[in-house]
């Protein structure tokens, strides 16, 4: 089946820092991923779509110059939280849809800001 | 408005004790619903895509269906590994390509 990565699984920072995640499929191109977070007991709330050579598409009241997104190549995209603060902790998750336009989702990030 | 609502919000079964869990859902165009289990901590785990009403597909001891009103996902004679939150998405001709996930059902199993 079709795989996706995500790096770091875990990832803790200071208030005010930047932080980068990579969402790569392993075995299949894909020239739109997507990046979620999930509250906890909560089900996924999308954040943006990353095209792969343009840029991403926020949804409403997602900060695009607090969630940096590249979509630089058809296996990897990268979601950047700029100056983050404790409230951006959350759980991250991204996913790449393929030719059948099936998303397959990555493990996600936990991150945590002090 | 698209609208996607699982019942019921959460399941406890024993082992070997059949069920199925409901995905109601209102939208303008379906073009496709997708069934996820998802383990805490983790991200979700793709099991289906239907696609029109009338189609079923199966994987081990899950099967899903699909009627134009609404979806559901049967658990038969399940084990504990089957506990995990199960989650329903619809793509739709207004959202292309992006997913409406319902708030999930989440299934315990015990031995």
């Amino acid at each position: 089946g079709a795989v996706v990565s995500q790096h770091p699984s875990r990832v803790i920072c200071k208030s005010g820092t930047s932080v980068k995640i990579e969402c790569r499929s392993l075995d299949f191109q894909a020239t739109t991923m997507f990046w979620y977070r999930q509250f906890p007991k909560k089900s996924l709330m999308l954040m943006a779509t990353s095209n792969e050579g343009s840029k991403a598409t926020y949804e409403q009241g997602v900060e695009k110059d607090k969630f940096l997104i590249n979509h630089a190549s058809l296996t990897l995209s990268t979601l950047t939280v700029t100056s983050a603060h404790p409230e951006d902790s959350s759980f991250y998750i991204c996913s790449a849809r393929d030719v059948l336009e099936t998303q397959y989702f990555g493990p996600g990030t936990r991150l945590t800001v002090l | 408005e698209d609208q996607v609502t699982q019942s019921p919000e959460a399941l406890r079964l024993q082992e070997g004790e059949s069920s199925s869990l409901n995905c109601s859902y209102t939208v303008s165009g379906l073009r496709g619903l997708f069934w996820y289990r998802q383990d805490p901590g983790k991200g979700p785990e793709f099991l289906f895509t239907l696609y029109s009403a009338g189609e079923e597909k199966e994987k081990e001891r899950l099967k899903a269906t699909l009627t134009k009103k609404e979806s559901f996902l049967h658990i038969t004679a399940p084990k504990p590994e089957d506990s995990a939150t199960y989650l329903c998405a619809v793509d739709t001709t207004d959202s292309w390509g992006k997913l409406q996930f319902g708030a999930g059902t989440q299934v315990v199993v015990t031995p």
